[in-house]
């Protein structure tokens, strides 16, 4: 399975304090994304990174990819207690293939 | 619409009964995604839809479940024979080419009791 798996599962910090969270994967892939959600429903889209591509930032996030160890990490930087949400990565293998997303990250930003 | 539409936003159905979901995608992508999420889970992967193609299947956890879409737009998930561990939302989205971003429907969350 391609399945991403984030890392840690839970995370707690202060209001202006930077979080990281880390996405794994098994297989080739020709995208990776990170999404959020809120309240359980539908997630929202945050930023794609494609396999040749290494950084990507986008405002407060800063997106990383090392296909060599088949791995992503999201960095919020001065995070907001709105930014409270799980955040999700998904991966698309080459071919005609379903995007598949981890377990995801719990972020909880205490004011 | 401006967005993925799914309805109902909730559905309550006795064990044994069928239930049919819908999802319609925004006009002009050509790639369906059907997901389900448990309580605090991570979205398990269902049934995906790309233009003609046909359907990947492989993440259905049994017979009971079958999709379709119809004219490459409105896609519709049934559920027979409902059972209590098919308790989750269920989550559809669409995106332009399939390897461009997802959006996501506000799902629909089901109830067997």
């Amino acid at each position: 399975s391609q399945q991403g798996e984030e890392d840690p599962q839970a995370l707690s910090i202060q209001e202006g304090e930077n979080a990281t969270m880390n996405c794994s994967y098994k297989t080739s892939i020709n995208n990776l994304q990170w999404y959020r959600q809120n309240s359980g429903r539908g997630l929202v889209h945050l930023i794609l990174i494609r396999s040749n591509e290494r950084e990507k930032h986008s405002g407060r996030l800063r997106v990383t990819l090392d296909t060599s160890k088949k791995s992503s990490s999201l960095l919020i930087t001065a995070s907001r207690a709105a930014d409270t949400a799980s955040y999700f990565c998904a991966t698309d293998a080459p071919g005609n293939t379903p995007l598949v997303f981890g377990k995801g990250t719990r972020l909880s930003v205490i004011a | 619409g401006a967005g993925v539409s799914q309805s109902p936003s909730n559905k309550v159905t006795e064990k044994g009964k069928d239930v049919e979901l819908r999802c319609d995608p925004i006009s002009g992508h050509t790639a369906l995604y059907w997901y389900r999420q448990s309580l605090g889970q991570g979205l398990e992967f269902l049934i995906y839809f790309q233009g003609n193609s046909a359907p990947d299947k492989s993440g259905l956890p049994s017979d009971r479940f079958s999709a379709e879409r119809t004219g490459g737009s409105v896609s519709t998930l049934t559920i027979q024979r409902t059972q209590q561990e098919d308790s989750a939302v269920y989550l559809c989205a669409s995106s332009f080419d399939g390897e461009s971003k997802a959006f996501f429907g506000q799902g629909t969350r089901l109830t067997v009791v």
